[in-house]
This record gives structure tokens, C-alpha cells and sequence, in this order.
């Protein structure tokens, strides 16, 4: 039982570049988040996804869009990364039942 | 304007005393409040939560504390370890809507 993975674990990228940061879960949650945590700022939520098949913009998700492959797994893409996202990004899924949310080990991305 | 605010960046406390972390919130229908633990280059996990209709839970050395008048709640860990360092964020949520998290306070516990 892994719990929630994501790759990579670290990306440099140039400006315009684009990239897509991969996240899943075998714990069979509906709901899955992608966050940035940047400091004195906390976890900013950037797109969720209550069940397979939807997406919702969360606090800040201009730049950003999101892929609910299936169940699992839970993509976001940059498609022309700006300096602006350099951050540390993370997945987390939701156990409903206890209101707990799960998160990955996180991405630390880079935008020079 | 946050919604969930940690007005401590910081907090230093020595081995075996108390630790007290501090949480405001401004939205008064938030109805379930979390605290996650975060080590460095590891994502957050879950640590103790309580709901609007409760002021105190406790979990072993754990215990938060919930004031509803106040829209302030803590979280006590008696007594501090050094594996307590760490940061911590407060986080909260209205039930149907996404968690809203604070920017965290870094706790270090010194032997």
C-alpha cells in the first residue's frame, strides 16, 4: 500500500517550457487535490477533482490545468511554466469518511 | 485575506514541556478543523482534528482545543519531543466545501 506517489520529485524547468507533474493513489478515494505550498503562504488549492470524471478550479488556478485519468490518478500540467511557479506541489486524496486527507511526498519545481 | 491564520511563524520550546500552537479563523461556518504535521522534503500527515461540536480532543500527547466564540483553536503536545519538530498547519473546512489551509508554524524542540 503506497498511499498517494508523485513524479517527479524535482524539476528544473525554463520559462515556456511545459511539463506534466503525475500523482496517484490505491487507497479507492473519489477525491483527489493538487496544492502549491509556497512560504508564509501555506497550501493553496490549485484544481480538485470530487470523482473520476470531474475537475474544479480551486483558490489559484491560472496556468494550470488538470487530467483525471482515471480513479487513481490525478495529473497537472503547466503549459508554459512562468517564474511565478516555482513551488513545491502536492497531491492529496480524501478518506471521507474521516474528513482525513493523504497527502504525496510532493514536487519541487523550479522556474528560472 | 486568509481565512485560517497562524500568527507564529515560529516557536521553540525545550524537551519535556509544553508546546502550544495557535490557529484563528475568520469564517464562523467552518465546522471541522484539522492539524497535518509537515517534515521537511515529506508532505503533510494528519495529526488531529476535532468538529464545531466539540472543544477538546484529545490523542495521546495531542490535544486541540476549540473556542467557537473566539474563532480560535490550539493544539497542546505535552510533553514536547524533539521528533516533534516539524511544522504545522491548521486547516479547516464547511462541510461540502474544500479545506482551507494556515501558512504553518514552525515548531523545534530543543534537547
Amino acid at each position: 500500500n503506497a498511499g498517494v506517489t508523485q513524479t517527479p520529485k524535482f524539476q528544473v524547468l525554463k520559462t515556456g517550457q511545459s511539463m506534466t507533474l503525475q500523482c496517484a493513489q490505491d487507497m479507492n478515494h473519489n477525491s483527489m487535490y493538487w496544492y502549491r505550498q509556497d512560504p508564509g503562504m501555506g497550501l493553496r488549492l490549485i484544481y480538485y477533482s470530487a470523482s473520476e470524471g470531474t475537475t474544479d478550479k480551486g483558490e489559484v488556478p491560472n496556468g494550470y490545468n488538470v487530467s483525471r485519468l482515471n480513479k487513481r490518478e490525478f495529473s497537472l500540467r503547466l503549459e508554459s511554466a512562468a517564474p511565478s511557479q516555482t513551488s513545491v506541489y502536492f497531491c492529496a486524496s480524501l478518506q471521507a469518511t474521516y474528513n482525513e486527507q493523504f497527502f504525496g511526498p510532493g514536487t519541487r519545481l523550479t522556474v528560472l | 485575506d486568509q481565512q485560517v491564520k497562524q500568527n507564529s511563524p515560529s516557536l521553540s520550546v525545550q524537551e519535556g514541556r509544553i508546546s502550544i500552537l495557535n490557529c484563528d479563523y475568520t469564517n464562523s461556518m467552518f465546522d471541522y478543523f484539522l492539524w497535518y504535521k509537515k517534515y521537511p522534503a515529506e508532505g503533510p500527515t494528519f495529526l488531529i482534528s476535532i468538529s464545531s461540536i466539540k472543544d477538546k480532543n484529545e490523542d495521546g500527547r495531542f490535544t486541540v482545543f476549540l473556542n467557537k466564540s473566539a474563532k480560535h483553536l490550539s493544539l497542546h503536545i505535552v510533553p514536547s519531543q524533539p521528533g516533534d519538530s516539524a511544522v504545522y498547519f491548521c486547516a479547516a473546512r464547511r462541510t461540502g466545501q474544500n479545506f482551507v489551509f494556515g501558512p504553518g508554524t514552525r515548531l523545534s524542540v530543543l534537547p
